[in-house]
């Protein structure tokens, strides 16, 4: 099966430009999440979609990150302004449904991020 | 809200060393806990997880994780590591807030193997 397709691969940017990352996850999986994982730190939730709404975003900075899931499928998250703590990989995953038990994420390759 | 620690930051070992992460969780509630990994170059992938029954479960190439509940304590083990399982472990947690499922990450462990 095709996997969790995230765009671009890398990405440099200077501080106070505005960046947006792209995922597809796979068919049919309701439940699609956008993690932050900065250098030597594990994944940090930033927001969680069940179909094309918010379940959880309580870790995302609102005043400078946004996210959405247009028809419950792909979805974008973006960076205006950055700052340089930004720099991070970005990942995509998704799953069948958040809402049951002993789901497993599917991983795409992330965006890494450079804030100079 | 639930937490992951994981004690070793980087361990490097010998080729056919036993290996043994450290993952300690915090939460009250019922978890379920998962070790993913991520090998040079590719994308975060699943390698065993636990919800319920037999503590110790086994996954892929090897691996197994032992839950002790009293410990809230979720160790990976494998006895005899290759070359190949050089790569970045992770544990998680899963538990239930609001309805839905939130899965929350340690910090990770960096695995070397030394041919």
């Amino acid at each position: 099966e095709a996997g969790v397709a995230q765009s671009p691969r890398y990405k440099i940017i200077e501080k106070r430009q505005s960046v947006a990352f792209w995922c597809n996850p796979i068919s049919g999986h309701a439940t699609l999440y956008w993690y932050q994982q900065i250098l030597g730190q594990g994944p940090k939730l930033l927001i969680q979609f069940q179909n094309n709404g918010v379940v959880d975003d309580s870790q995302l900075p609102k005043d400078r990150f946004s996210a959405e899931r247009l028809k419950g499928v792909d979805s974008t998250l973006k960076i205006q302004p950055a700052k340089l703590e930004d720099s991070a990989v970005y990942l995509c995953a998704s799953s069948l449904d958040g809402y049951r038990d002993f789901e497993k994420l599917f991983f795409g390759s992330g965006t890494q991020l450079s804030v100079l | 809200a639930q937490s992951v620690s994981q004690h070793n930051h980087h361990v490097i070992l010998s080729e056919a060393a036993s290996l043994e992460l450290g993952c300690n969780y915090s939460y009250g509630g019922t978890v379920n806990l998962f070790w993913y990994v991520q090998y040079p170059g590719q994308h975060l992938q699943l390698l065993l997880k636990y919800f319920s029954g037999d503590p110790l479960v086994k996954g892929i190439k090897g691996f197994e994780a032992e839950f002790i509940k009293s410990k809230f304590s979720f160790n990976l083990r494998k006895p005899s590591v290759q070359w190949s399982d050089t790569a970045e472990y992770f544990c998680a947690v899963n538990a239930r807030s609001g309805g839905y499922q939130k899965v929350t990450f340690g910090i990770g462990t960096k695995l070397q193997v030394i041919p």
